[in-house]
C-alpha cells in the first residue's frame, strides 16, 4: 500500500456521461496531482493541486475538473465522456521537499463506451 | 520547459544478465530531480530510484543504479541480474526546483526478460 488511495480502481460509463474519480493523499502531503496514460502512451500531466489552491495546470481538456478539498482528498471530474477518455487515471502526491518524486495511486481505469 | 527522452520503446534481456535503459533530459534548471517508476502489467508505478542534479556519486538502490551524466544530460538506469519479474514499462522522469514544476515523464521503455 503506497498510501495514496484512489477509488475507484475500475469504472466503465457511457458516452456522454459525467464521472468523478476520488483521491486520498499520503498522509502529510500537502500536493496532489493527477495524470492521465492513454493505452501505451506515458504519463500526461493533468494538474496539481497545493494545500487546495490550483498550483499548475497541464493538459487538461475543459471537460475535465478538479478540486481538493480542506480534508486534502482531491477529486477529477470528466464530463461529457467521449470514447477517447479511456485511459487510466493515476493520482499522486508529494512533501514539500521540491526534488522528491511522487508516490502514486493504484490508479482509476476508466472505460468508455 | 522540461524533456525526457527514451529512445528504447522494447528490449530484451536474459535472465541474470545486467541491462541498461536509456534516458536523456533537458532543461534549464540548475537545480533538479531525475526519477525512474516502474510499471509492470497491473498498472501501478512503482518508484525505483532517485537522484539530485546536484549529487555527486550515482544513485544506488539494491540492483537498481543510475548512471548519471550531466554534461550529456543522461540518466540511464542499469538493472543488475535480472529477473524475470522485472519484466515490466520503465519510465524516467524529471522534476525541476520550482513547486509548480510538475514531475515529466518519458514515453517509457518495455523491458522483457527472458528465462
Amino acid at each position: 500500500d503506497s498510501g495514496v488511495t484512489q477509488t475507484p480502481k475500475h469504472l466503465i460509463t457511457a458516452t456522454g456521461q459525467r464521472v468523478t474519480l476520488r483521491c486520498s493523499p499520503r498522509s502529510g502531503d500537502l500536493s496532489v496531482y493527477w495524470y492521465q496514460q492513454s493505452l501505451d502512451q506515458g504519463l500526461q500531466f493533468l494538474i496539481q493541486y497545493y494545500n487546495g489552491e490550483e498550483r499548475a495546470k497541464g493538459n487538461i481538456l475543459e471537460r475535465f475538473s478538479a478540486q481538493q478539498f480542506p480534508d486534502l482528498h482531491s477529486e477529477l471530474n470528466l464530463s461529457s465522456l467521449e470514447l477517447g477518455d479511456s485511459a487510466l487515471y493515476f493520482c499522486a502526491s508529494s512533501s514539500d521537499r521540491l526534488l522528491y518524486g511522487y508516490t502514486f495511486g493504484s490508479g482509476t481505469r476508466l472505460t468508455v463506451v | 520547459a522540461q524533456k525526457i527522452t527514451q529512445t528504447q520503446p522494447g528490449m530484451f534481456v536474459q535472465e541474470k544478465e545486467a541491462v541498461t535503459l536509456d534516458c536523456t533530459y533537458d532543461t534549464s534548471d540548475q537545480s533538479y530531480g531525475l526519477f525512474w517508476y516502474k510499471q509492470p502489467s497491473s498498472g501501478e508505478m512503482i518508484f525505483l530510484i532517485y537522484q539530485g542534479s546536484y549529487d555527486e556519486q550515482n544513485a544506488t538502490e539494491g540492483r537498481y543504479s543510475l548512471n548519471f551524466q550531466k554534461a550529456r544530460k543522461s540518466a540511464n538506469l542499469v538493472i543488475s541480474a535480472s529477473q524475470l519479474g522485472d519484466s515490466a514499462m520503465y519510465f524516467c522522469a524529471m522534476r525541476g526546483p520550482s513547486g509548480n514544476t510538475p514531475l515529466v515523464f518519458g514515453k517509457g521503455t518495455r523491458l522483457s526478460v527472458i528465462a
